[in-house]
């Protein structure tokens, strides 16, 4: 399954690094989706963007810096991030209809590990 | 405020049949899905409810009851390939959510042979 990737699939950084997280999403979809993902812990919504209009911030840190250039990629920018941010980062696209049916399709993520 | 529960672990055996919780309450109700997400893994969709009543699709089925805020998914002739973790999650409504998923921690599934 290929509809969603993400880049790298693996990435250590130490705290005062600057690094991008990328997705790609191959589905046709309006809306793309940033989340975190920690053990032992529910999936976090960071950040939507519809038709390239960010419509949702869930009070996620300014280190944490979204960017949608076209409906189909979709960045997060991470600047002098804590060892606690380290975690699964998951990128997810849909049609955006914002119908019940809307499904979120998930790229495979990026396991970030920071010093 | 939201909240989705689930039951943290799960051990079945190779054939057999297995049901995996739901229960939420959550500000408003617009349809329910789950996910499977094999280790180290994308979640990959598996069903969605909106309505009352059971949602068949192969070896896996999806129960709803909105007057009870529960669901469960039913996973029959047991495979060690379904080992993995079952993500419940509801689209929400009002309270802030704008219809976003609100997700449950996830039931790890381990199958014995």
């Amino acid at each position: 399954e290929t509809g969603v990737t993400q880049t790298p699939r693996h990435l250590v950084m130490g705290m005062t690094n600057k690094k991008s997280l990328k997705c790609e999403q191959h589905l046709g979809h309006n809306a793309m989706y940033w989340y975190k993902q920690s053990a032992k812990k529910p999936l976090e919504l960071m950040f939507v963007y519809n038709f390239k209009e960010q419509t949702e911030n869930n009070s996620v840190p300014s280190r944490f810096s979204p960017e949608c250039p076209n409906s189909s990629h979709l960045f997060l920018h991470l600047h002098t991030l804590q060892p606690e941010d380290s975690a699964l980062y998951l990128c997810a696209s849909s049609q955006g209809s914002g119908g019940a049916r809307d499904t979120q399709y998930f790229g495979p993520g990026t396991r970030l590990t920071v010093l | 405020g939201q909240n989705i529960d689930q039951p943290t672990e799960m051990t079945a055996t190779e054939g057999a049949i297995v049901q995996i919780n739901c229960t939420y309450q959550t500000s408003g109700f617009n349809g329910l899905f789950w996910y499977q997400q094999h280790a180290g893994e994308a979640p990959t969709f598996l069903s969605y409810n909106v309505l009352d009543g059971l949602e068949e699709k192969g070896r896996f089925s999806s129960f709803l009851s909105r007057s009870k805020g529960y669901s469960y998914l039913l996973l029959k002739e047991l495979q060690m390939k379904d080992s993995a973790s079952y993500l419940c999650a509801v689209r929400a409504v009002g309270g802030g959510s704008q219809g976003n998923l609100i997700f449950g921690k996830g039931t790890k599934l381990s199958v014995k042979p």
